[in-house]
């Protein structure tokens, strides 16, 4: 099962403010993925990465939104100017890689907009 | 009507006990199918994975997959108050960089 670390764990945030979420890969894959979970709601998909370039992604992923890979190794998204609403669990997942499919995630990082 | 529904429960059983969780679908695409188990505040854990129809088991385990009824079920057999977490089904229509869809999550206590 792959390994993933996520930094920070939590984050606080003023409205407006950008903030950077990292995901470091502990083994190579091709396929990134973004999830955000609001408290007591559904695990909702954001963006799925693959070969340094963006293959999907919901209504969610505004033009607030960004991926990258800056340095090959570690996934981030950045949230240029974060509202209320954006306070939430961020999970990186990795894997979607044939012929199983499966996506394990990360720990997550807390998110909380003041 | 929702992609994925699951019901939140909370679900409570005592140890031993046989747990059934289940999840609905309505996308026909759907070809693969997931169990995570989730503790509070923490990331989903895979727990299973099916692939089309038919059944999986994976020691306490059991994955079962309907297309037919677009219906999934998730059997825990000798429940352990361990197993207490939240529990989510999830589903994607291929493979490759594909969304998964979630359900809700069903929150389990086993009491001991």
């Amino acid at each position: 099962e792959p390994e993933v670390t996520q930094t920070p764990s939590h984050q606080v945030t003023q409205m407006g403010q950008e903030v950077i979420l990292r995901c470091v890969p502990i083994s190579n894959h091709l396929y990134f993925y973004w999830y955000r979970q609001i408290l007591g709601q559904k695990v909702e998909f954001l963006v799925s990465f693959y070969n340094n370039e963006i293959s999907e992604k919901s209504e969610i992923f505004d033009d607030q939104f960004s991926v990258e890979r800056p340095d090959g190794s570690n996934f981030t998204l950045k949230i240029r100017s974060t509202k209320l609403e954006d306070s939430a669990m961020y999970f990186c997942a990795l894997g979607g890689v044939a012929p199983t499919y499966e996506q394990y995630f990360g720990p997550g990082t807390r998110l909380t907009v003041t | 009507q929702k992609e994925v529904e699951q019901d939140p429960g909370p679900l409570s059983v005592p140890e031993g006990a046989i747990v059934s969780l289940n999840c609905t679908y309505s996308n026909s695409a759907f070809q693969y199918f997931m169990w995570y188990r989730q503790y509070s505040r923490k990331g989903p854990e895979l727990l299973m994975y099916t692939y089309s129809s038919g059944n999986k088991e994976d020691g306490r385990f059991t994955a079962q997959v309907d297309k037919s009824s677009k219906y999934i079920s998730l059997f825990i057999r000798d429940s352990q108050p361990s197993d207490s977490a939240t529990y989510l089904c999830a589903m994607s229509p291929l493979g490759g960089a594909q969304k998964l869809v979630f359900g809700q999550g069903t929150r389990l206590t086993i009491n001991p």
